[in-house]
């Protein structure tokens, strides 16, 4: 069964570094999405992405942080500068065209130090 | 998109049906019913959804009321892999590029 792949598994950066989260979306799925989960506390929506540009997004989602989808597969989110407070699962999710079911990848464990 | 209403947590035996139940009073003729879940700190799981007719599939059971003010979700024989927390939200057909907002969920415990 097809699934939604994310690397790395954990990441830890030190404050203000750079970081990439990587996605592998399920092949032919249309809608991508970035959603986080700090520790203890309710899954947040980040952002949307659709047709290459970005469907909605929500106010954690600043200036800080973008999104890409460089090539046919891969979905990436980047932190420009991080701070101690991105410390979080960060989870990607996909569906396909017309659908309204999100599938979710294992997630990635960023720690800021 | 309507508010639920769960329980935080629940207990079942292992092999017994567990019956998590969700209320949405201010549910409108074009939402669904989902359900996710999260095992420990993995990515939410899809399980189900539903309009208004009861659906089954090979994870669970939706039984919705027929008001749809509120629906249970029924995990037919527990086991202690189905610990986990488990979201029910609501939302419009066809929004599926919007966010799934997620709520605190129902943390099911499976006992041996």
């Amino acid at each position: 069964e097809p699934e939604v792949t994310q690397t790395p598994s954990h990441q830890v950066t030190q404050m203000g570094q750079e970081v990439i989260l990587r996605c592998v979306p399920i092949s032919n799925h249309l809608y991508f999405y970035w959603y986080r989960q700090i520790l203890g506390q309710k899954v947040e929506f980040l952002v949307s992405f659709y047709n290459n540009e970005i469907s909605e997004k929500s106010e954690i989602f600043d200036d800080q942080f973008s999104v890409e989808r460089p090539d046919g597969s891969n979905f990436t989110l980047k932190i420009r500068s991080t701070k101690l407070e991105d410390s979080a699962m960060y989870f990607c999710a996909s569906s396909p065209a017309g659908g309204d079911t999100q599938y979710f990848g294992p997630g990635t464990r960023l720690t800021v130090l | 998109d309507a508010k639920t209403t769960q329980p935080p947590s629940m207990d079942c035996a292992e092999g017994r049906a567990a019956n998590l139940p969700c209320n949405h009073s201010t549910i409108s003729g074009n939402e669904y019913v989902y359900w996710y879940r999260q095992i420990h700190s993995q990515g939410p799981q899809y399980i189900i959804h539903g309009l208004k007719n009861n659906e089954t599939n090979e994870m669970a059971s939706l039984i919705i009321t027929e008001d749809r003010k509120s629906s249970t979700l029924i995990l037919p024989h527990a086991t202690l892999r189905d610990t986990a927390v488990y979201y029910c939200i609501v939302r419009v057909a066809g929004t599926g590029r919007r966010a799934l907002t997620f709520g605190s969920g129902t943390r099911l415990q499976v006992q041996p």
